[in-house]
């Protein structure tokens, strides 16, 4: 079982541009939720994808996007980048009939924006 | 005041110390209660949760919950070298297809000294 994986493991980017970040979630696991965690602090939730939808939210603006494929997997974007936006983004996955203490992290995306 | 407060450190201790982290929170609804350890560059992996008050014990770890004191710890008995991380409270209030939003501190950064 290769547990949550993450792609690509760090990217630099320009403020103004996009990105897009993936996550593959552990087998048999059905949920994902994304969180950005900023330097020295804890991870702070952005959305969670269930179904192909978005079933929850967390303060992030509209800049911050996502989507959930057939396969579960899901992909984060991340428009007209600012320099707050540096950090490491990580994916969890879960079952959505789990508890809050399933959620398994995959290693994170370090994103850096000059 | 903020959702969940922990002092982020960085504590050291040597070889064999009993380690005491905590974390206090302000929302009541909070029923779940995780501690996760991070080790530089990776993601966050559980090491205990507990639900509601009381105790729970594993190994050389035990966890606490007061509610009525919105307290949490973490006990790490004979700390070692390989225990030097970060770790982080999380909480949540629910279960099942909203438990996606956890809550976390913002870590406190464990140095174990040979």
């Amino acid at each position: 079982d290769a547990g949550v994986t993450q792609s690509p493991t760090h990217l630099i980017k320009t403020r103004g541009q996009q990105v897009t970040l993936r996550c593959s979630p552990k087998s048999g696991h059905d949920t994902v939720s994304w969180y950005q965690q900023a330097l020295g602090q804890g991870p702070q939730f952005i959305f969670q994808y269930y179904e192909e939808e978005e079933r929850q939210r967390g303060n992030f603006p509209d800049r911050f996007s996502g989507h959930q494929f057939p396969n579960y997997s899901s992909e984060l974007n991340v428009n007209a980048l600012l320099l707050g936006d540096s950090a490491l983004y990580l994916c969890a996955s879960s079952l959505a009939a789990g508890g809050p203490y399933e959620q398994y992290f995959g290693p994170g995306t370090r994103l850096t924006v000059t | 005041q903020k959702e969940v407060e922990q002092d982020p450190g960085p504590l050291s201790v040597p070889e064999g110390a009993i380690v005491s982290l905590n974390c206090t929170y302000s929302n009541s609804a909070f029923q779940y209660f995780m501690w996760y350890r991070q080790y530089s560059r990776k993601g966050p992996e559980l090491l205990m949760y507990t639900y509601s008050s009381g105790n729970k014990e594993d190994g050389r770890f035990t966890a606490q919950v007061d509610k009525s004191s919105k307290y949490i710890s973490l006990f790490i008995r004979d700390s070692q070298p390989s225990d030097s991380a970060t770790y982080l409270c999380a909480m949540s209030a629910n279960y099942g297809g909203s438990q996606g939003n956890l809550i976390f501190g913002k870590g406190t950064k464990l140095s174990v000294k040979p």
